[in-house]
């Protein structure tokens, strides 16, 4: 079974400050990590996936197998980036391909 | 244009009342899912869709129905609506190894 841990339900930091959004995963085979972020209004989209290692938005995640983390960072928050981030586990199994979503963290930027 | 369309935006049903929520998509994509979304609980997988032939049963399935009419088309149904099943749905498609795309969200309320 594979699932999805968000510790922090709310995080609250201010504009220019650093912000980590910590995501925890248990999955036995080798899974592949997603972040989705949700704007207010807006549609859920895929901010970033570990496969590609890219930086969006400033935002990046690394996959830490030996922690069996994704944490989500950027080194300096912007009010824009105030939303709901979810954090997604699919197995790394071209079959299987349905993500186990965390709880979501509803991040605030305060000016 | 959206390339995920769910309909209606917003639906208030009565107790008992056979509802069916819709989604189209315009990507082209094989796999369609949906999801519910609660307050505190993340997404919840219904059910699921790798082609048209094919439909799984998510963690949540109980008093659900889907419907895949065509590769474009996937269709959740309320057979008799309950209060609990009152939530923000969401219809999803990917392709492969990509994440998600994602609807809008149909708000339904049960009362």
């Amino acid at each position: 079974a594979q699932r999805v841990t968000q510790p922090e339900k709310l995080l609250s930091v201010f504009k220019g400050a650093p912000v980590e959004l910590k995501c925890n995963y248990s999955y036995s085979g080798s899974p592949e990590l997603f972040w989705y972020v949700q704007y207010s209004r807006q549609r859920l989209q895929l901010l970033l996936r570990h496969i590609s290692r890219e930086s969006i938005k400033g935002f990046t995640a690394d996959l830490n197998k030996g922690e069996t983390s994704f944490h989500l960072k950027k080194p300096f928050a912007q009010e824009e980036d105030s939303a709901m981030y979810y954090c997604a586990l699919r197995p790394g199994n071209t079959n299987a391909g349905k993500s186990t979503f965390g709880d979501g963290t509803t991040l605030t930027v305060k000016p | 244009d959206a390339d995920v369309t769910q309909t209606p935006r917003n639906r208030i049903t009565k107790t008992g009342k056979r509802i069916m929520l819709e989604c189209s998509q315009t990507k082209g994509h094989d796999r369609m899912y949906w999801y519910r979304q609660d307050p505190g609980l993340g997404l919840r997988l219904i059910y699921y869709s790798f082609d048209v032939k094919d439909i799984n049963k998510g963690e949540i399935s109980d008093g659900y129905s889907v419907s895949r009419q065509a590769q474009a088309k996937f269709s959740l149904s309320l057979e008799s609506a309950i209060p609990n099943q009152t939530a923000l749905y969401f219809c999803a498609t990917s392709q492969h190894a990509y994440g998600y795309t994602f609807g809008s969200g149909t708000r339904l309320t049960v009362v």
